[in-house]
């Protein structure tokens, strides 16, 4: 089975650029997601196709991927980007998420 | 605008069989690349794909729950209905649904949830 590989946690200050990873065999082969999701809430769509945003989503919001890297890039983090974050791809015509990072901003 | 809302039962007994229902509008299941998937959240854990199925009955099944899932469609009623069998106390959790925008490809991407339904498995 494919895994996604993500750190469980992710310390930024406010103002400051955070990065979450992504990891998996080839992953820049495929494309990524990324969800965020605060306590009690449903996830949201943060970043499609690698690097795509929603119109709704700030465009502090970044994302890349290539090698066996995805990253999600949140610049100027903000008091409310404080959620946990998921990452997710196709593998094999299956879906696959990463195990979550918890964005905290102190 | 694209809503989707789970329903079902939200308390079930070991080795029964849950049914849930995602009920959607703002698209239709008729429509060429359109699709939902299942994916559910255990409390306090990551999130965990269940299944898709796509407007030509195209599906895909986690393979660690293939033998206990189902998916079907019911256009008429813009309903997506989700059945896994002998329930256990692991299952316990959040069911969302969610519109799958794309082209039925690697390149689809999650795009709207529900609120989810949390469904809890005792006796």
């Amino acid at each position: 089975s494919y895994d996604l590989t993500q750190p469980p946690s992710v310390s930024v200050s406010p103002g400051r650029t955070a990065s979450i990873t992504c990891s998996g065999d080839k992953l820049g082969d495929k494309y990524t997601s990324w969800f965020q999701q605060r306590p009690g809430q449903s996830p949201v769509l943060v970043i499609f196709q690698n690097n795509k945003r929603p119109s709704t989503i700030p465009a502090r919001f970044s994302g890349s991927n290539s090698g066996n890297t995805a990253t999600l890039t949140i610049s100027g983090t903000q008091a409310m980007d404080e959620a946990d974050y998921y990452c997710q791809a196709w593998a094999s015509r299956n879906v696959v998420f990463g195990g979550g990072t918890k964005l905290t901003v102190l | 605008q694209i809503t989707l809302k789970e329903s079902g039962p939200t308390l079930v007994k070991p080795t029964q069989t849950l049914t849930l229902t995602c009920t959607f509008s703002g698209f239709s299941l008729t429509t060429s690349g359109e699709g939902v998937g299942w994916i559910r959240q255990p409390p306090g854990k990551a999130l965990e794909w269940l299944t898709v199925i796509y407007w030509n009955d195209y599906n895909r099944y986690s393979p660690s729950l293939s033998s206990r899932l189902t998916i079907t469609k019911d256009t008429s009623q813009n309903q997506v209905v989700l059945t896994l069998t002998n329930m256990g106390p692991v299952d316990t959790g959040t069911y969302y649904c969610a519109h799958i925008s794309g082209y039925n490809s690697p390149a689809d991407w999650f795009d709207t949830w529900g609120q989810g339904t949390l469904v809890t498995v005792s006796s």
